[in-house]
């Protein structure tokens, strides 16, 4: 299983565009990069799912370079809702394992 | 869509009673659950994996007797945690894949376990 590296937390205030970026340097080839927000006691929610390029939806856009060894995790114009705990898990897709790194707490600021 | 329920949310218990926590994937099939552990202000931890009709897949260092694991339907895991002890005491989160929501895993909502 591919491991994970995360900034530990991350400080931003609202209104502002956060850009989270985890590193997977041992990503194979059929693994699929998957984001979750955690809020306490809560269960992961799922964000956002890309294989290589860009993904966007209606809450985040992620961004995958050539060699897929990095992905980023954009937020825009973020909330005081969005504090929270960020994890990019790297694995097959679907039925796959994937193991979780150590997160994010992006913490938003008024 | 993709919705995961887990039940209870929240259960306090005597040492060496079991405790029986259910997941269910509401509106898809779910050929594959997984279970976690998250313990404060850590990440989650894998448990095992399960596959509908099949026995669990347990993770390295987790007790298969301890943790009994049942994926008897595409709908229903259960994770029973036999003579709980004061340090089973977690957060305890089922995620679902399959179906109609095969392209990743949805999580239920956890499960807080305190062991008295």
């Amino acid at each position: 299983l591919a491991k994970t590296t995360q900034p530990i937390s991350m400080d931003s205030y609202e209104g502002q565009e956060v850009n989270i970026t985890c590193s997977h340097n041992n990503i194979a080839t059929n693994d699929y990069i998957t984001w979750y927000q955690q809020f306490p006691s809560q269960g992961p929610r799922f964000i956002i799912q890309g294989y290589k390029t860009k993904v966007t939806n209606e809450v985040a856009s992620l961004f995958i370079p050539a060699d897929r060894k990095s992905s980023t995790l954009s937020l825009p114009r973020v909330s005081l809702s969005d504090t929270a705990v960020y994890y990019c898990l790297v694995g097959a897709k679907g039925a796959g394992k994937s193991t979780f790194g150590d997160g994010t707490t992006l913490t938003v600021k008024p | 869509g993709a919705v995961v329920s887990q039940h209870p949310s929240w259960v306090i218990c005597k040492s060496g009673t079991s405790v029986k926590i259910e997941c269910r994937s509401l509106d898809f099939q779910a050929t594959t659950m997984f279970w976690y552990r998250q313990f404060p202000k850590q990440s989650l931890m894998l448990m095992a994996t399960s596959n509908e009709g099949s026995k669990a897949t347990y993770e390295q260092g987790v007790e298969k007797d301890k943790f009994l694991i049942n994926h008897a339907s595409l709908t229903l895991s259960t994770l029973t945690v036999t003579s709980a002890h004061p340090e089973d005491s977690s957060f305890y989160i089922c995620s679902a894949s399959g179906g109609e929501a095969q392209e990743t895993q949805y999580f239920g909502p956890g499960t807080r376990l305190l062991v008295l």
